[in-house]
Formats: structure tokens, C-alpha cells, sequence
């Protein structure tokens, strides 16, 4: 049972041309996280909703914006991809991250953004 | 900067025998670490975790240990099964969401 669904699963955009991935959840949990992984390398936090509560990592390109309209979606817009942006995108959910609530993360399977 | 390190890419580990995977971090600040499973084509599952507090957690065949002096932690997963073969990310949270490490790939050959 899918509890965080990613859609899609692969992603082919031209550069510059706008592309929007999607996420949503069914464990009803406060806080969403949008990560960017590149071949062989830790996911990267781009940034994360508590609620609706938008939190921006300092080093997330201003070319990727989100949105989370409700609790069960959210989504990662990218306005102008460039080549550097091919990667796997995964999106996480979690109930709390705050210290002392140790909450773990629940993964997405990805989206796989090629950029032509 | 990375704060939290996998210094072995990769390891391959005989089935029955133990599996050891290791990671180093940075930040005195990390309360909470956690391991997560990655199979290809598919998201991150969440395996074992373990708080400051603790010096050791165990669930089944997996072992977390903890050295808050070293900054070192490590998943032990005993006996290794061929399913076992993945790549292994450690994670760490402190006053931020989740730092990961770049992961290793475990090996288990029958």
C-alpha cells in the first residue's frame, strides 16, 4: 500500500521549459520534504512544508519553487530547468521533525527528471 | 561540507556471515540518527533508528550502535541475506531536517 505517491515515476522536459512534479500522501503527516538526488550522491533537502509552514533551504535554487495546496499534496516546480537539474527528485513526509520527536521520514519512489 | 560521511561505497558480504556498515558526522548537534534501505527504482525505506540517548538499538537481524564520543555510528545486520542487497544511507537530524550520507552499497552474495 503506496503511502506516498509520486507522479510521475519518470520526467522528460526541454530545457527552460517549465515542469511541475507531484506528491501526495495518505498519512496524513504535518510536514512534506522535497529532496533532489544526483547519481551516487546523499539526497539533497531543497526545502520542506510543516503544515503550511514553507521552509526554504539557503542553498535551493530560486528556479525551484513548491506548493502545497492541502495536507495530502504538494509539488515541486522547476520554472526554467537547466541540464544541472537532471535528477531524481523524492519527495518525504514526516509527522514531526522537531528534537525529541523522533519521527522518521517515509519516502516517495522518485521521479526521474531528464532534461533534453 | 559534509556532515555526515559513508567512507566505503561499496561492501560485499558473504550470506549468513555479519554486515557492517559504517558512518562518520560532524555535528555535535545531531539528536536523532536513523539508516534507510534503497533498492533501485525505488524511495528510501526507513530501517532502524536511534536517539543521543541510546548507545545501541536492535530490531530482529539489525543492530544500531552508537558512539556519541567518536561521532560514529554503525548498522550491523546479522546473518546477511541475498534480499539484503541494497544501498544503506545513514541520516542524521539536528536543529534541521535530515543530513544524509552518500550511502553504501551492500553486497550480499549467496
Amino acid at each position: 500500500d503506496a503511502m506516498v505517491i509520486q507522479n510521475p515515476r519518470y520526467q522528460v522536459t526541454q530545457f527552460g521549459k517549465p515542469v511541475t512534479l507531484s506528491c501526495s500522501q495518505t498519512l496524513n503527516h504535518n510536514v512534506m520534504y522535497w529532496y533532489q538526488q544526483k547519481s551516487s550522491q546523499a539526497p539533497k533537502l531543497l526545502f520542506h512544508y510543516y503544515d503550511k509552514d514553507f521552509n526554504n533551504e539557503a542553498d535551493t535554487p530560486d528556479n525551484f519553487q513548491s506548493r502545497r495546496p492541502n495536507t495530502s499534496f504538494c509539488f515541486l516546480d522547476i520554472r526554467s530547468p537547466g541540464l544541472g537539474d537532471a535528477a531524481m527528485y523524492l519527495c518525504a513526509t514526516s509527522r514531526d521533525f522537531a528534537r525529541g520527536s523522533n519521527q522518521p521520514q517515509h519516502f516517495g519512489d522518485g521521479t526521474r527528471l531528464s532534461i533534453l | 561540507d559534509q556532515q555526515v560521511k559513508q567512507n566505503s561505497p561499496s561492501l560485499s558480504v558473504q550470506e549468513g556471515r555479519i554486515s557492517i556498515l559504517n558512518c562518520d558526522y560532524t555535528n555535535s548537534m545531531f539528536d536523532y540518527f536513523l539508516w534507510y534501505k534503497k533498492y533501485p527504482a525505488e524511495g528510501p525505506t526507513f530501517l532502524i533508528s536511534i536517539s543521543s540517548i541510546k548507545d545501541k538499538n536492535e530490531d530482529g537481524r539489525f543492530t544500531v550502535f552508537l558512539n556519541k564520543s567518536a561521532k560514529h555510528l554503525s548498522l550491523h545486520i546479522v546473518p546477511s541475506q541475498p534480499g539484503d542487497s541494497a544501498v544503506y544511507f545513514c541520516a542524521a537530524r539536528g536543529t534541521t531536517p535530515l543530513v544524509f550520507g552518500k550511502g553504501t552499497r551492500l553486497s550480499v552474495i549467496a
